[in-house]
């Protein structure tokens, strides 16, 4: 499995755009990147996924970096309701996900 | 929305015993998987599951586990002999089947269980 790196924190104010950078150096060409995040007390919810080009959706946007070794995930209004751990999954889409520690974010009014 | 639904929210038990958690996949689903979480540590996967048997399984899923899927809805994970390492926060989840080229898996709110 590719290995992850991501910051543990990262804070944002309410309505501001927020930029959760993930590196996946070791990614296989195959792998998707994934993006789950996990609210307090709850499981894990999909978000997006991309393979080369960016991708948007109604949660996020995800912008890829050409080599595939890094990605950013873009919440382009962070409301108090996004507060949550950030996970960045590299997968084949076959596989079982493997979580990392993720990116915590808190979400300030 | 279809969702993934997990009962009991909260199992306490003695050390020992046996417990079974259940888990309702979404219906079209074909593909399921038990995740655990244990307070503040990462979500690690336990054992998928396809066409009614175990298509992988992590070194935690020993012999104390199994699952099952006894009537086409449910689908069940049981810990034969609770310890007090099994407390952790447990998470079913499934995938629709492989018509596109990417499914995405779909969680449920988990089962809290508490081995005392």
């Amino acid at each position: 499995d590719a290995k992850t790196t991501q910051p543990n924190s990262m804070e944002s104010n309410e309505e501001e755009p927020v930029h959760l950078p993930c590196n996946h150096s070791t990614i296989s060409g195959t792998d998707y990147i994934h993006w789950y995040r996990q609210l307090p007390s709850q499981g894990p919810e999909y978000v997006i996924h991309g393979l080369t080009s960016n991708v948007n959706n109604r949660m996020a946007s995800l912008a890829i970096a050409e080599d595939r070794k890094s990605s950013t995930l873009i919440l382009h209004r962070a409301t108090l309701r996004d507060a949550a751990v950030y996970y960045c999954i590299p997968n084949s889409g076959n596989t079982p996900l493997v979580f990392g520690k993720g990116t915590r974010l808190s979400v300030i009014a | 929305e279809p969702e993934v639904t997990q009962t009991p929210s909260h199992q306490v038990t003695q050390m020992g015993q046996e417990v079974i958690l259940r888990c309702v996949p979404i219906s079209n689903h074909l593909y399921f998987y038990w995740y655990r979480q244990i307070l503040g540590q990462k979500v690690e996967f336990l054992v998928s599951f396809y066409n009614n048997e175990i298509s992988e399984k992590s070194e935690i899923f020993d012999d104390q586990f199994s699952v099952e899927r006894p009537d086409g809805s449910n689908f069940t994970l049981k810990i034969r002999s609770t310890k007090l390492e099994d407390s952790a926060m447990y998470f079913c989840a499934s995938m629709g089947p492989r018509t596109k080229p990417y499914n995405e898996q779909f969680f449920g709110p988990g089962t809290r269980l508490t081995v005392l």
